[in-house]
This record gives structure tokens, sequence and C-alpha cells, in this order.
């Protein structure tokens, strides 16, 4: 079965600090995406990472994936109160067929504290 | 361009009722993809449509069923509803197997 986990789930930080979120999964995709949800809201994509190796940043959010330990992170840096969000990742169960089937880890309830 | 719209936004239902939810995606897109999203076992994949044919289905009891129309709409229909169908139901649409967008939801309340 494939899973896909993603630690910690609950992460309180304070402003200007760094951390990383972890996400494993035990499929062979090479589609791994990040996205954001904020409280009674829609998911936002942040990353896409399509190869092993593919590091991508925005603002202060910065994602890697290694395709052969099966492993992304999700880098914050500085952080900010406006980055206070759920952050999934999720991976193409169908890679090289369909582009719809995603399986998503828990989540991980970030709460950036001044 | 406008983004994946869903409708409604808000249903309460009553238990053994049936439901019907409509998702629009983006222009162009032609795959649309539904999930179940519940505190308890978070996002779930439902299925997934692509030029009017079911392309993949999830793990869900048959009561889930979906459609899509010849201008990529898509609809999901629950029935007979149970209280654990109280969720908020995504619609995604791509156009490339590299990116989904979703729309904003329908949060469905089962009493």
């Amino acid at each position: 079965e494939l899973k896909v986990e993603q630690n910690p789930l609950f992460l309180s930080m304070q402003e200007g600090k760094n951390y990383t979120i972890y996400c494993n999964y035990s499929t062979t995709s090479d589609r791994l995406y990040w996205y954001r949800q904020d409280p009674g809201k829609s998911l936002e994509s942040l990353f896409v990472l399509l190869s092993n190796g593919a590091v991508k940043q925005e603002g202060r959010l910065m994602a890697s994936l290694d395709t052969k330990a099966r492993l992304s992170t999700l880098h914050i840096t500085a952080a900010v109160h406006d980055l206070s969000a759920t952050y999934f990742c999720a991976v193409d169960k169908d890679y090289g067929g369909s582009q719809g089937n995603l399986i998503f880890g828990k989540g991980t309830k970030l709460s950036v504290k001044p | 361009k406008a983004g994946v719209t869903q409708t409604p936004r808000y249903l309460i239902k009553t238990r053994g009722q049936q439901v019907t939810l409509s998702c629009s995606p983006i222009s162009g897109h032609r795959s649309v993809s539904w999930y179940q999203q519940t505190p308890g076992q978070g996002l779930q994949f439902l299925f997934e449509y692509f030029s009017e044919t079911q392309r993949n289905k999830g793990n869900f009891p048959g009561r889930f069923s979906g459609r899509q129309f010849s201008n990529s709409r898509s609809e999901m229909n629950v029935s007979t509803l149970e209280l654990g169908d109280s969720a908020l139901y995504l619609c995604a649409s791509s156009q490339s197997p590299f990116e989904q967008y979703f729309g904003p939801g329908t949060r469905l309340t089962v009493t």
C-alpha cells in the first residue's frame, strides 16, 4: 500500500527561526507535490518536484526531492507569521498514467509565533 | 483565466438523502479529480475523469459516483448519505500531468 508520511504533524515556531518538514513516501514515483492550506480554504500549489535532486525555492520556502531515499523536504527560512498554515506533500499514485490520483500526507500544521 | 469553481459551497443534508456536487474546471483543462477531506482520514482521492471517462477510482463505496460532461464539467453524487460523509469535497483540474489546480471546495454536513 502506498504511504506518504509527513513529520512533524504539528510545528510551533518562533518568527525568524528555520525549520524543515519531512515527507517520506513508499512508491517509486518521481513526482512530488507540496501544497499549502489555510483554515477553511482550499489547497494552494507551492511546488512540483519532477526529478531526483530537484530543488525549488519561493520566498522563504525551499523544497527538495531525493527519489532514491524517497524523501522530500520543505525548508522554512526565517519564518514569519504569514507562513502559518497546514502544509501537505503528495505523490502521484499512478505515475506515468493518469494525472489526478494523488496520495497525500496527513499534513503539517505550522504555527509561527512572534 | 477563471479558476476552478465548485457549487454549492456549503450544503446541509440529512442521513439517507442524496447529494450532487458540481465542478467546473479551468478552461481547456480536460482532467478533473475529486478528493474528500476529513479531520480523521485527511485528503483521500475519490476519482478522476478525463474526456468523459473515469480513469481512476479511489477506495470508496459505490454510493460515491461521478461523471464528466463534454464541456469537462464534472459532477459527483453521493447516495444514501451517512454521517461520516460530512467533509470538504475538493475538485481539481489539470491540463498537464504536473499540476493540479484545486477549487474552493464544497463543505457537506450530514445531520
